[in-house]
Order: C-alpha cells, then structure tokens, then sequence
C-alpha cells in the first residue's frame, strides 16, 4: 500500500515567491497533519485536520502560512510571500483516528518530507 | 507544561553492543501517550511504539525494548546487538492535553545513534 505521498522532494526558491506544498495521505486515514522540521526548533506541529476540516491551527506560525485540506486526498501548505527564515523540512503525516478526542494519541504515519529552501 | 527530554544529543557504539536511548517527559494530564519514531539518513519518520499512560508494561519487539516508568517520568528505547542499519535520530513524543484542554503533542530533541560496524 501507498504511504503518505509529498510533493514536491526539494523546493528552492526566491523570498516573496509563493510556495506550495502538496500531500495524499494514506487511504483510509482520517486525519492529516503538517510539521516543519528545523535545526533550531526540532520538530513542530503546525496544524491537524479531521476528516478534512482544521482542529487546530495553533502551530502556524503566521499569517502567511496557509493550509487546506478540500478532500480526504489531499492537503496543501502554502506559504505567501516566503521568507529565508521558512527553509526546513517539512513533513506531511496521516492517522486513523478513534475519534476528535483521541486524534493525537494515534500512531503517525509521515511522508517523505519536502526540504524547502528560501533564497 | 509539556515538554520532552532527550539529554543524550549524540551516541556512537560498536556494531553488536547494547544501547539504551532515554526519555524523560512532563505532564500534568493523567491520560497521556508516548512514541518512539526512527529518523533514518533518507529523512522520513517511521513510527516505532505506542504506550499510554496506563499501561506500564514494557514491551519487546526483536531486538527493541521499552521501559515505561511512570515513577520516573521516563520511557527508555533499548536496542539489544545493534546493528548498521540502527544508525538515525530517534524522537520520543508525548501527547496530552494542555491547560487549556487542547490536545497536543511534543517531540523531543531527538538521539542521534550512530553504530560503527
């Protein structure tokens, strides 16, 4: 079976270029997360959603960072304008969840995550 | 507030030795999970173990071990007769509610094990 797919691998751009990043999670899944992975910060959840709508979007670090989920086979990040600072890696997960209450006891299953770099 | 230590940044032993990564976490929930997740060299995270806070059991999977103890707030991965392909950064992760009753979750810092052949 698929795992969680992202997209894309690498990402380098220009800062205030717009960035999206792109995940199908695992079939079946009920909940999807988005993290960002950075040497000074470790690992950080940004948002979850739950059979496709946003639980928490506490993580997010600002304005300009954005994300949708409009089916239960995909969910994008997107960040406007970016900045140096938004390099990291940042990884996509998905879980069966038993319920909203429980989302987060669940066992994550990640993506390959995409390593994006703002020049 | 939560947090989760992972005091050993760096470990390196000789293929076949026993290691021991540890984990110390802090919450004011009584309901709480803990994980391991493996960070290979290629960048993905694998999921390695569950346990909730009411079970203390320690569990055995081949060659990994887990020793939960509520008393000492700790959660330690053993890995028994390491091997090459053990080497990448182990995260412990805690997930519990804050203050406020959201759910949330921490990950560590993160071990990096490094076994030389």
């Amino acid at each position: 079976d698929a795992g969680v797919i992202q997209s894309p691998r690498h990402e380098v751009t220009e800062m205030g270029q717009e960035v999206t990043l792109r995940c199908k999670p695992i079939s079946g899944h009920n909940s999807l997360f988005w993290y960002r992975q950075t040497m000074m910060r470790g690992l950080e959840l940004l948002i979850y959603f739950n059979n496709n709508v946003p639980i928490d979007d506490s993580g997010m670090p600002e304005d300009r960072f954005s994300a949708k989920m409009p089916n239960a086979s995909f969910s994008t990040l997107k960040i406007q304008p970016s900045e140096p600072r938004d390099s990291a890696v940042y990884f996509c997960a998905s879980s069966l969840g038993e319920g909203q209450a429980r989302i987060l006891y669940q066992a994550q299953h990640f993506g390959d995550g995409t390593r994006l770099s703002i020049l | 507030a939560q947090k989760v230590t992972q005091a050993q940044t760096e470990i390196s032993v000789v293929e076949k030795e026993d290691v021991t990564l540890d984990c110390v976490y802090e919450t004011r929930d009584t309901t709480y999970y803990l994980f391991w997740y493996k960070q290979p060299p290629s960048g993905e995270l694998v999921f390695l173990i569950r346990r909730n806070s009411f079970d203390e059991q320690n569990e055995i999977s081949g060659r990994y071990s887990w020793n939960f103890q509520k008393s000492t707030s700790s959660f330690n991965f053993t890995i028994t007769a390491s091997q090459v392909v053990d080497s990448a950064v182990y995260f412990c992760a805690l997930s519990d509610r804050n203050s406020g009753g959201y759910q949330k979750v921490t990950f560590g810092t993160g071990t990096k094990l490094q076994v030389i052949p």
